[in-house]
């Protein structure tokens, strides 16, 4: 088992660049989410998803979309770089069923934009 | 929301010193987990712990739900175990998200 999955480890990007981030898990879990941690703090809910075909916003959703076509796959995508986009992102997936909801997360994405 | 506090913010000890880091949280929740953040900024999932008593080596916790409370109990300290420990609980009735804390940063000095 790989577990959760994350590329790219680095990347710069340029305001208003766009680009795709990628998560996978090998767990057949049906929860994903994706979070932000920025320096000193606790990581926040961008976006999450329950199932294949089924996603809903976080906590700071603004500026990024995602999409869900399989089970295995999460890929955060962002629209238009902007400085404040700069931080850490990990992505985690969990089973839902049995109740526990216990997460686990990818080696995260270091983002920097100038 | 809940709110989710975390207790000391920072803490400096020496190796082979023992520690316990306290959550504190606002409202009642199924799913509390203690996580650690090494230097390098990976995320290691320490305890999945909504209640009760759970111990992994040097490392326990408890979880007393209805205090609304978790502790982390480090033995023997290594510097290995320097970073920042953070809990993350997910309220009974939220759409699964994980609220974390602001994180204990654990120094352990040889």
């Amino acid at each position: 088992n790989a577990g959760v999955t994350q590329t790219p480890k680095f990347q710069v990007l340029k305001t208003g660049q766009s680009m795709t981030l990628q998560c996978a898990q090998d767990m057949n879990h049906e929860y994903m989410s994706w979070y932000r941690q920025d320096p000193g703090m606790g990581l926040r809910l961008i976006h999450y998803s329950v199932g294949a075909g089924i996603t809903d916003q976080g906590e700071v959703p603004n500026g990024y979309n995602v999409s869900r076509s399989t089970t295995e796959d999460f890929p955060l995508r962002l629209l238009s770089a902007a400085p404040s986009q700069t931080s850490v992102y990990f992505c985690a997936s969990s089973r839902l069923a049995g109740g526990t909801y216990e997460q686990y997360f990818g080696p995260g994405t270091r983002l920097t934009v100038t | 929301g809940i709110q989710v506090e975390q207790s000391p913010p920072d803490l400096i000890l020496q190796e082979g010193a023992n520690s316990t880091l306290r959550c504190n949280f606002s409202d009642s929740v199924n799913n509390l987990q203690w996580f650690h953040q090494n230097p390098w900024g990976q995320l290691i999932n320490l305890f999945y712990i909504p209640s009760g008593t759970k111990q992994n080596g040097r490392l326990s916790a408890t979880t007393v739900a209805t205090e609304r409370y978790s502790l982390l109990y480090i033995s023997s300290s290594q510097t290995t175990d320097s970073g920042v420990y953070f809990c993350a609980v997910k309220p009974m009735d939220s759409n699964y998200q994980l609220i974390w804390g602001a994180g204990t940063k654990l120094i352990i000095k040889p």
